[in-house]
């Protein structure tokens, strides 16, 4: 059964400072793609990243990066120069195979300091 | 990216009582639309996998009685809270996909049942 685990679940950062959100996964499917997302307090749900279990590289968009350990099954968030904005809860998501269900990990609440 | 309409937004409704809550995709068609519930602080979990002419497939625990879902057409799914009580309270939420994308959210409903 797939899996994802987020252990965070509170982080706090300083304006203009980098940070990590920790994810694993655990899979049995060879083929899997890693999803992060951002949910401010309206509730909606915001694509950030996508990570591809062949993908050779490290997926980036623009301040986010995944830092995607494969043998480690760890699959982390990397936000860059980091903006008030970006106080939200973030989660760590994943697809197995070619089939459309995701899961959810249970979520990092990253709270940005001025 | 491609867009997702939840509708309503809220809702409250009395004990006893039905609601439906709309998912449309507006500018793709899906075949397979997911509805995801979250409690205050909590993950999203998976309730039912919506296909468009056939059955959902609820995920274990999920009353099928209870939460009944149409996917009648390739841009619109529906789930209706059948006899809605206090507990059934919560944010419920949407998603379709393009072929080898993210996932594509509505912006949820935020259901109350006083």
């Amino acid at each position: 059964a797939q899996k994802i685990t987020q252990t965070q679940p509170g982080m706090f950062v300083q304006e203009k400072e980098a940070v990590t959100l920790d994810c694993t996964y655990d899979t049995s499917d060879p083929s899997y793609g890693l999803f992060w997302y951002k949910q401010p307090s309206s509730g909606e749900m915001i694509f950030l990243i996508y990570q591809g279990s062949y993908d050779q590289q490290n997926a980036t968009e623009g301040r986010y990066s995944l830092n995607f350990q494969k043998a480690r099954k760890s699959a982390n968030l990397v936000i860059s120069a980091s903006q008030l904005g970006d106080s939200a809860m973030y989660f760590c998501a994943m697809r197995e195979g070619t089939g459309f269900k995701t899961i959810f990990g249970a979520g990092t609440r990253l709270f940005v300091k001025a | 990216g491609a867009v997702v309409s939840q509708h309503p937004s809220r809702v409250i409704c009395k004990s006893g009582t039905s609601v439906k809550i709309e998912c449309r995709s507006l500018d793709f068609q899906a075949t397979t639309m997911f509805w995801y519930r979250q409690f205050p602080k909590q993950s999203l979990m998976l309730m039912a996998t919506s296909n468009e002419g056939s059955k959902a497939t609820y995920e274990q625990g999920v009353e099928k009685d209870k939460f009944l879902i149409n996917h009648a057409s390739l841009t619109l799914s529906t789930l209706t809270v059948t006899s809605a009580h206090p507990e059934d309270s919560s944010f419920y939420i949407c998603s379709g996909y393009l072929q080898n994308t993210e996932a594509f959210f509505g912006q949820g409903t935020r259901l109350t049942v006083v």
